[in-house]
């Protein structure tokens, strides 16, 4: 069945940057756009930005926009988010979601910025 | 594009129906004629999962008691009988753009 994996949570100092990985199977991984979200604990779902893994490219909300990047391995049918100069109030759970109707999700990665 | 919930939340008698409406701030009709409207439901502790795609398409395993209905800017996710497992928030979302928005959503919970 169609499944997307990603990476444990992870602990961060502020400044610091964080990588979320998202692995694919299932399904062909270059078919289909890789969405990524943001719920902050107690908050609604808020996308951040996709990239489409057959070339590459990527689309950014303009709120992450220079403080996040997409990527993606084809080779590992993987794709990546890394969050940049990291916040107290980018203490959040990040998704990952495949194609315009955002099926199936990421089981989600808890990322806490803390001193 | 911004997308606008009301309720913010519900409280359900079991069996009773429930509504929640979705509005957003421009038409989400595409040129190729689909409207990319979806519902997702988060349950506690759960990641989002699909329950209607353009509109009113029940997605693979989704109960007939949900319906999806609306067009243009106005749309509206139905439930007839609610059951103790429809708890958690209710979020609709377009797709029609590039850059997808997703409405505040709606807490749904049983009385």
């Amino acid at each position: 069945q169609v499944q997307l994996v990603q990476s444990g949570a992870e602990v961060k100092k502020p400044g610091a940057s964080v990588k979320v990985s998202c692995k694919a199977s299932g399904y062909t991984f270059t078919d289909a756009y890789i969405h990524w979200v943001r719920q902050a604990p107690g908050h609604g779902l808020e996308w951040m930005g996709c990239i489409n893994p057959h070339n590459g490219d990527t689309y950014y909300s303009e709120t992450f926009q220079g403080r996040v990047t997409l990527t993606r391995d084809t080779s590992i049918s993987t794709a990546y988010m890394e969050l940049s100069s990291l916040r107290s109030d980018d203490t959040a759970l990040y998704y990952c979601a495949r194609a315009r109707s955002f099926d199936p999700w990421g089981q989600g990665t808890l990322v806490t910025v803390s001193s | 594009i911004v997308m606008t919930q009301t309720p913010l939340s519900l409280s359900v008698t079991p069996g009773q129906g429930a509504s929640i409406s979705c509005k957003s701030s421009q038409s989400l009709l595409h040129t190729d004629g689909k409207t990319y409207l979806y519902w997702f439901l988060q349950k506690p502790g759960q990641s989002p999962q699909l329950l209607i795609s353009e509109v009113s398409k029940r997605f693979s395993g989704v109960p007939d008691r949900f319906s999806g209905s609306g067009s243009g800017t106005d749309f509206t996710l139905k439930i007839s009988r609610v059951e103790a497992e429809d708890v958690g928030v209710y979020y609709c979302m377009q797709s029609m753009r590039v850059l997808p928005a997703f409405g505040g959503g709606t807490k749904v919970e049983i009385k």
